[in-house]
């Protein structure tokens, strides 16, 4: 049974740093790309970034470009997400979701977690 | 403004059909790229419904079907039951945004 668990969410100050992490299980985590996906409080879901199964290509949403960094350790079958220069409009949960497709555009995501709400104010 | 436009809320009376429409544009669904839907019960993480237009993975009820026509994508339910009351969201991905989109999601109410 696939499982993605994550964690690391909490009230951080505007400006602050954060770091969420994914543990995954029921599936060879190497040979999936893997994502993280917010939910602002009310709202719809937005893409956040994506990483390829090896970790050698990593993907960006703009509104978090050059302020978060994803990573991976196939060894621990961990996923993470580095939030750096935290604003109030990055409060959300942040989900952890496996993907599933043979090129980009058929990309879709088949499993997801519970979630892990961050919340940023002072 | 989400890329993907989905209408706010849809509703249907048990054991009536509705659609649930997902409007993108030359980049995304008109360009080639997939659609994929998801279902979010209250308080939990999506689930897929459809994948790759019209898949359904398993598990899912065959009342679940999904459509495209142009620069749009639909999710049809057929037989409504309570337990379909939920969020509904689409998703592609958009060649000029480098990345995943989500529509802005719509509310189903069962009556």
């Amino acid at each position: 049974e696939v499982q993605l668990l994550e964690s690391g969410g909490g009230l951080v100050q505007p400006g602050g740093s954060l770091r969420l992490s994914c543990a995954a299980s029921g599936f060879t985590f190497s040979s999936y790309a893997v994502s993280w996906v917010r939910q602002a409080p009310g709202k719809g879901l937005e893409w956040v970034s994506t990483i390829s199964g090896s970790g050698g290509g990593t993907f960006y949403a703009d509104s978090v470009k050059g302020r978060f960094t994803i990573s991976r350790d196939n060894s621990k079958n961990t996923l993470f997400l580095q939030m750096n220069s935290l604003r109030a409009e990055d409060t959300a949960v942040y989900y952890c979701a496996k993907n599933r497709g043979g090129l980009v555009s058929t990309y879709y995501f088949d499993y997801w977690g519970q979630g892990t709400l961050v919340t940023v104010s002072s | 403004q989400s890329v993907l436009t989905q209408p706010p809320s849809v509703s249907g009376a048990p054991g009536q059909r509705v659609t649930i429409s997902c409007t993108g544009s030359s980049s995304n669904i008109g360009a080639g790229s997939d659609v994929h839907w998801y279902q979010q019960l209250p308080g939990t993480g999506p689930k897929v419904l459809i994948y790759g237009y019209s898949n359904r993975p398993s598990g899912v009820p065959d009342r679940f079907s999904g459509s495209k026509s142009g620069t749009s994508a639909s999710l049809a339910i057929t037989g409504l039951q309570a337990e379909d009351e939920a969020d509904y969201y689409c998703q592609s991905y958009d060649s000029s945004l480098s990345g995943w989109v989500f529509g802005g999601g719509t509310r189903l109410t069962v009556l």
